[in-house]
């Protein structure tokens, strides 16, 4: 399995909070992606990382930040939180932009 | 822009029956595509892959042939365990340009029963 570990598992926070989720790969990856798991929507992109400080928008990003100040660490950050961002929250790297990608076991966020 | 396009079950099936997921794509250039499986409570597994056209991936008795002529990349199975009820996803990666992602289908939900 690849060493992809996401924290937290779980996690309520209340609307308006700030939150932040860690992303820590040991497979020394460039690429890096949060995705978001909703019903009857699937994977959805929120933001990429191609290298240490180089991120870029998917197509759901409005709400939420990204940093990379290591090659083994992608945080995201929700600036303040809504219950629209309630969901599943998937972590992914990859070696190369077009091979696959290894997926963390997921956060599970639950915004009240 | 690229997209996927899955059946959204959710399939029923009992066990040792044969399974199809059918899936079509559109994208430029040549993409990979990709199958992934995800169990309960847990993330996306890799199950199979291809990378051009003709290519068949293969895995865990599952099956799916990359078919350029009529842009799909359907899985199947020929006898299906009750272990393989989960969520399948598939998806694709184009390469060239500027894609950094994987765009993937809705997921389809396999049910299998004794």
């Amino acid at each position: 399995d690849a060493g992809i570990t996401q924290s937290p598992r779980h996690k309520v926070t209340e609307t308006g909070t700030p939150v932040t989720l860690r992303c820590h790969q040991t497979e020394n990856h460039r690429y890096m992606y949060w995705y978001r798991q909703d019903p009857g929507h699937g994977l959805r992109l929120i933001h990429y990382s191609y290298g240490v400080k180089d991120t870029d928008k998917g197509e759901v990003s409005d709400g939420y930040s990204v940093s990379r100040s290591k090659t083994e660490d992608f945080l995201l950050t929700l600036e303040s939180a809504t219950s629209s961002q309630t969901s599943v929250y998937f972590c992914a790297i990859s070696e190369e932009r077009n091979t696959e990608a290894f997926f963390g076991q997921g956060t599970r966020l639950t915004v009240v | 822009g690229d997209s996927v396009t899955q059946m959204e079950g959710p399939v029923t099936l009992s066990e040792e029956a044969f399974l199809t997921i059918n899936c079509t794509y559109t994208a430029t250039g040549y993409p990979s595509l990709f199958w992934y499986v995800q169990y309960p409570g847990e993330g996306l597994q890799l199950l199979l892959k291809a990378t051009k056209a003709d290519d068949k991936g293969s895995n865990k008795g599952f099956e799916a042939t990359y078919r350029k002529e009529t842009t799909s990349f359907h899985l199947e199975k020929g006898s299906v365990q009750v272990s393989d009820s989960a969520v399948y996803f598939c998806a694709l990666s184009r390469s060239g340009g500027s894609n950094y992602k994987l765009t993937f289908g809705k997921g389809t939900l396999l049910t299998v029963n004794p």
